[in-house]
């Protein structure tokens, strides 16, 4: 596609429960990065990709947490017992390369997760 | 810790320049400075980049001083799209680091 496309752009589930976040990155893409921005807030950086990997995961803020990119383009971020704490927008990021450097991320229009 | 300091927030008549600073006094040597912006209900937006000379693109111009310590960011002449949140970040130019954002800056352009 055009640009990065991440899905469902609105989730509201109820605390306790699992979710799936989607990213769909620009195509030929191999870097992959994930943040999550709360209200007033700058993103906060969780995991990025490169491939199929995770090549820095130290973001994520505990085990509950947990992405995959298993053929090295859709990546999904997974959410086990989500609290309320959780809510926010997760966004998703990819560029050509690692190496192009920030200049070359392309975001998302991010998903916005609210916990009840 | 944050490697930026930024206002939290400016106006700016629109049609006029909008000026934005950032301090980065720890910056290093093999650091560049990002700017990046963030439209509401939208991701962040990539701007333009330096590391000591001024950079121009067709978005904006970077000035970043001699010693290095700050930056502004300038939009020639500001729109109301131009509002949005504006961040200044600092980051290695080797590996692969990703993106660290501090608040930014929220730029409302006025009519």
């Amino acid at each position: 596609g055009a640009g990065v496309s991440q899905t469902p752009s609105n989730k509201v589930t109820e605390k306790g429960k699992y979710v799936e976040l989607r990213c769909d990155p620009i195509s030929g893409h191999t870097a992959l990065y994930w943040y999550r921005q709360s209200l007033g807030q700058g993103p906060e950086f969780l995991i990025y990709f490169q491939g199929t990997g995770a090549a820095d995961d130290s973001g994520l803020p505990n085990d509950r947490f947990f992405a995959v990119r298993p053929e090295g383009s859709v990546s999904t971020l997974k959410i086990q017992r989500t609290e309320r704490g959780d809510s926010a927008v997760y966004l998703c990021a990819s560029s050509l390369t690692p190496l192009v450097g920030p200049s070359g991320y392309t975001f998302g229009s991010g998903t916005r997760l609210t916990v009840v | 810790d944050a490697k930026t300091t930024q206002p939290p927030s400016m106006d700016c008549a629109e049609g006029r320049a909008a000026n934005l600073p950032c301090n980065h006094s720890t910056i290093s040597g093999n650091e560049y400075v990002y700017w990046y912006r963030q439209i509401h209900s939208q991701g962040p937006q990539y701007i333009i980049h330096g590391l000591k000379n001024n950079e121009t693109n067709e978005m904006a111009s970077l000035i970043i001083t001699e010693d290095r310590k700050s930056s502004t960011l300038i939009l020639p002449h500001a729109t109301l799209r131009d509002t949005a949140v504006y961040y200044c970040i600092v980051r290695s130019g080797s590996g692969n680091t990703p993106l660290v954002f501090g608040k930014g800056t929220r730029l409302s352009v006025i009519a």
